[in-house]
């Protein structure tokens, strides 16, 4: 399968503990884009990589989150101090350079905070 | 106002009716224009994006865009009940952000 994989695919944390999922995206794309869903919603975009370099955040984004794409291939977002309010699908999405129309999601992680 | 505006539903048709999807905008900075399907509990897949006004076709599906107003639609011909998901407009400006609308449930009643 060489589509977008996510890892877990389903979190259930206390609140206050950390997270940390994993995002590999397709292997000839060099943009990844985080994003989050909740229910009824779209996907908002958190932010995106090009490459190693992470281009724009969301105000959504706050300093609890971070991600990283250290090497340009997989991406890990950690959520600190995770809050009942952080429970949510997060979605990766990959594209081929400028194809930002053109993005291929991951089947998401689904976060629960008790 | 917000960017992108869509009914959420739900539309429930028949079986081999038409569908019609719709979405408005307000920034007409937008270029691309895509839909995603979203199965439950599943990761959005994109269906189909044009560039501009004016239809494209695939299969059964076309897809519409009317910058002057700011109205894009999804048609979907022959529904099948496969085709009962939530679909979501999705939209990209100059800079490559990209707003999406919440989706629309839609069923196909067998």
């Amino acid at each position: 399968d060489t589509g977008v994989s996510q890892d877990p695919r389903h979190k259930i944390t206390k609140r206050g503990q950390n997270v940390t999922f994993r995002c590999d995206p397709i292997s000839e794309h060099n943009r990844l884009y985080w994003y989050r869903q909740t229910l009824g919603q779209g996907p908002e975009f958190l932010t995106y990589f090009q490459n190693e370099a992470q281009l724009e955040k969301s105000r959504l984004l706050s300093d609890r989150f971070s991600a990283e794409r250290p090497k340009g291939s997989f991406s890990t977002l950690e959520i600190q101090r995770t809050e009942q309010g952080d429970s949510a699908m997060y979605l990766c999405a990959s594209s081929a350079p400028g194809g930002a129309y053109e993005q291929y999601f991951g089947p998401g992680t689904r976060l629960t905070v008790t | 106002q917000k960017e992108v505006e869509q009914d959420p539903g739900p539309l429930s048709v028949p079986e081999g009716a038409i569908v019609s999807l719709n979405c408005t905008y307000s920034n007409s900075a937008f270029q691309y224009f895509m839909w995603y399907r979203q199965y439950s509990r599943k990761g959005p897949e994109l269906l189909m994006y044009t560039y501009s006004s004016g239809n494209k076709e695939d299969g059964r599906f076309t897809a519409q865009v009317d910058k002057s107003s700011k109205y894009i639609s999804l048609f979907i011909r022959d529904s099948q009940p496969s085709d009962s998901a939530t679909y979501l407009c999705a939209m990209v400006n100059r800079d490559d952000k990209i707003i999406f609308g919440k989706g629309t449930r839609l069923h196909i009643l067998p």
